[in-house]
């Protein structure tokens, strides 16, 4: 059982180059996430997509776009990348939105950028 | 005021110690409750969620005091296994999909 894959799981970029993260799970889940983990931070929601077609902002969207290619596939793209973003990033999913469903998580992407 | 508070530990017991965790929110709306674990340098993955009237699985039992905004877990009979960081995640709302994470508790269980 796949669940949700992340790739590539680390990259290394400059400052100023541009990225997509790619995000797949295999669960029919409606919902899916982003979210990126700072040491001492706890993880920060970037974006979510509720369901196929729509997109929102989550806690820290600056910097970042999104795009929910199809039901199964959830893009993060930096498009001008800083340090700043030097992150792990996690992307999630979920069946729906909402009281307890739970999240089910990717292993990862381990970003630097210098 | 943070939103999630958790004391980060670490929280250091021998084998078959009884260790427990207390987590605090500052949102009275929120509305659903989760513990979640996370090994080192892994992906969160839920340990239970918590419900009102409280809840137990094996040895974990999760207790939620909603008048004090105050979350609990406990873990009896500690493994080596249980070593991780456990992380306290609440809900704002039913409709809303923020849950909001706690920075977590590091557990170290030695024989």
């Amino acid at each position: 059982n796949a669940g949700v894959t992340q790739t590539p799981k680390f990259q290394v970029l400059k400052t100023g180059q541009s990225m997509t993260l790619q995000c797949a799970q295999d669960m029919n889940h409606n919902s899916m996430y982003w979210y990126r983990q700072d040491p001492g931070m706890g993880l920060r929601l970037i974006y979510y997509s509720a369901s196929e077609g729509t997109t929102d902002k989550g806690e820290v969207p600056n910097g970042y776009n999104v795009s929910r290619l199809n039901k199964r596939e959830f893009s993060l793209r930096l498009e001008s990348a800083a340090p700043s973003q030097t992150s792990v990033y996690f992307c999630a999913s979920s069946e729906a939105l909402g009281g307890y469903q739970p999240q089910h998580f990717g292993d990862g992407t381990r970003l630097s950028i210098l | 005021r943070k939103e999630v508070e958790q004391d980060p530990g670490p929280f250091n017991v021998p084998e078959g110690a009884t260790v427990a965790f207390n987590c605090t929110y500052s949102n009275s709306a929120s509305q659903s409750f989760f513990w979640y674990r996370q090994d080192c340098r892994k992906e969160p993955k839920l340990l239970m969620s918590v419900y009102s009237s409280g809840n137990e699985d094996g040895r974990f039992t999760a207790q939620l005091n909603r008048a004090s905004q105050y979350i609990s877990l406990l873990i009896r009979d500690s493994k080596l296994s249980d070593s991780a960081t456990y992380l306290c995640v609440v809900r704002l709302n039913q409709a809303g999909t923020a849950l909001i994470f706690g920075k977590g508790t590091t557990l170290s269980v030695s024989s």
